[in-house]
């Protein structure tokens, strides 16, 4: 069965920093996609970014950018220029090519400091 | 365009009472999903369905919870009896049928059984 972790039960940065945050993964399969979903005190969970494992490139989305290391089986969220909206907590989560299910991690609690 | 429309956002109701909960996906999305969040377990995916037909629900807890889509708009998760450690935050989510295409996340509803 996949599994997620996410080690860092809560991170802190101050604004304008970057910070990145840890996410690994467990699978047999080659074919899979990752994502990273915030969740801010609202509770609406948002898709940040999303990597299709085929793909050596890292997505990037504005000021976010993933470090995926498919053979070390990590994927990495990196935060550029902090700002406060981006407290939240973040969650990475897995889906198998051949399912449509999350697999979700138990989450990183981010905190930014003006 | 509307999101993933969930009723009621919150509710509080007496042990041993029944409980539903709606969930209205995007319009034109084929898959639907039903997640439980906890602070002990995280977020548990409980059943998924794809074209109204409910493919995997081996994560709903027990005999208690049922969920139905009796239509491409429309899914209700029924608790009957409730208990307190149903005590949570339900989130319906909805997805194209393309390959792991990102799921839409309501905005959640916290449920409170005393």
């Amino acid at each position: 069965a996949q599994t997620v972790t996410q080690s860092q039960p809560e991170m802190s940065v101050q604004e304008a920093e970057t910070v990145t945050l840890s996410c690994t993964y467990d699978t047999s399969e080659s074919d899979y996609y990752l994502f990273w979903y915030k969740q801010p005190p609202s509770r609406q969970m948002i898709l940040v970014i999303r990597q299709e494992a085929y793909k050596q490139q890292n997505a990037t989305e504005n000021r976010f950018s993933v470090n995926f290391q498919k053979a070390a089986k990590s994927f990495s969220l990196k935060i550029s220029d902090s700002q406060l909206g981006d407290a939240a907590m973040y969650f990475c989560a897995y889906s198998s090519y051949n399912t449509d299910k999350l697999i979700f991690g138990t989450g990183t609690r981010l905190q930014v400091f003006p | 365009d509307a999101g993933v429309i969930q009723s009621p956002r919150h509710e509080v109701t007496e042990m041993g009472q029944e409980v539903t909960l709606r969930c209205k996906p995007i319009s034109g999305h084929d898959y639907l999903f039903w997640y439980r969040q906890t602070m002990m377990r995280g977020l548990e995916l409980l059943i998924y369905f794809n074209n109204n037909v409910p493919i995997d629900d081996s994560g709903m807890p027990e005999d208690r919870f049922s969920a139905k889509m009796p239509n491409a708009s429309f899914s209700t998760l029924k608790i009957q009896p409730s208990e307190p450690r149903d005590s949570a935050v339900y989130f319906c989510a909805s997805s194209l049928r393309e390959a792991n295409q990102p799921q839409h996340f309501g905005d959640g509803t916290r449920l409170s059984i005393l």
